[in-house]
């Protein structure tokens, strides 16, 4: 099983819609939490921390279960930009902070 | 200029050859890593650096080496290249934790397309 899985979809959705990712992680120990996002053949780029009390980045949601081990990231209003790759990510504590483990991504397309 | 620079972009080599990918960074950061991208597997970590003097395998060490010649310069070779190590390459930073900080940015260069025949 991987440690950090997500549904790779692909997703098409229309302009405007609300897009819900979710991502599991299976490691109890993992102490940060992300989404990333992957333009195609281009590097990955932050898109925002995930905080437990849930953090608002304008269109973008990110929310954080630690009992139930998993992430989400919403996307509203969803814009022709927004098609991308999200990798949902963790990083660990102790020797392994620093250290980023990625799940495989979820691919989103919007279309007009 | 960009921050992170990997150098070359695109390669194609031949099973067994020795190939060297190199990184280049001017943020400053002590940490640097290497990742390889396999369609469906996402991002897997190679190898990383917490400073000069610091090399620590990854999830996927096998058939590959590292080098970190200074603070901004971290080298990944492939001392025979075969086949499965086609892919795309990454390299990334990030600053060391600061006070009251838990978290770090980790920034990546534009990675390195790998084939090998």
């Amino acid at each position: 099983r991987k440690e950090v899985e997500q549904d790779p979809g692909p997703f098409n959705v229309p302009e405007g819609a609300t897009v819900a990712f979710n991502c599991t992680y299976s490691n109890s120990a993992s102490q940060s939490f992300f989404w990333y996002r992957q333009d195609c053949r281009k590097e990955p780029k932050l898109l925002m921390s995930v905080y437990s009390s849930g953090n608002e980045d304008g269109r973008f949601t990110a929310q954080l279960n630690r009992a139930s081990q998993y992430i989400s990231l919403l996307i509203r209003d969803s814009k022709l930009s927004d098609s991308a790759t999200y990798l949902c990510v963790t990083q660990g504590r102790g020797t392994s902070y620093g250290k980023l483990t990625f799940g495989q991504g979820t691919i989103l397309t919007v279309h007009p | 200029d960009a921050d992170v620079t990997q150098t070359p972009r695109n390669r194609i080599t031949k099973t067994g050859k020795r190939i060297m990918l190199e990184c280049s960074q001017t943020k400053g950061h002590d940490r640097m890593y290497w990742y390889r991208q396999d369609p469906g597997l996402g991002l897997r970590l190679i190898y990383y650096s917490f400073d000069v003097k610091d090399i620590n395998k990854g999830e996927i060490s096998d058939g590959y080496s590292v080098s970190r010649q200074a603070q901004a310069k971290f080298s990944l070779s492939l001392e025979s290249a075969i086949p499965n190590q086609t892919a795309l390459y990454f390299c990334a930073t990030s600053d060391q934790p600061g006070q009251g900080r838990i978290t770090d940015t980790q920034y990546f260069g534009p990675g390195t397309r790998l084939t090998v025949l």
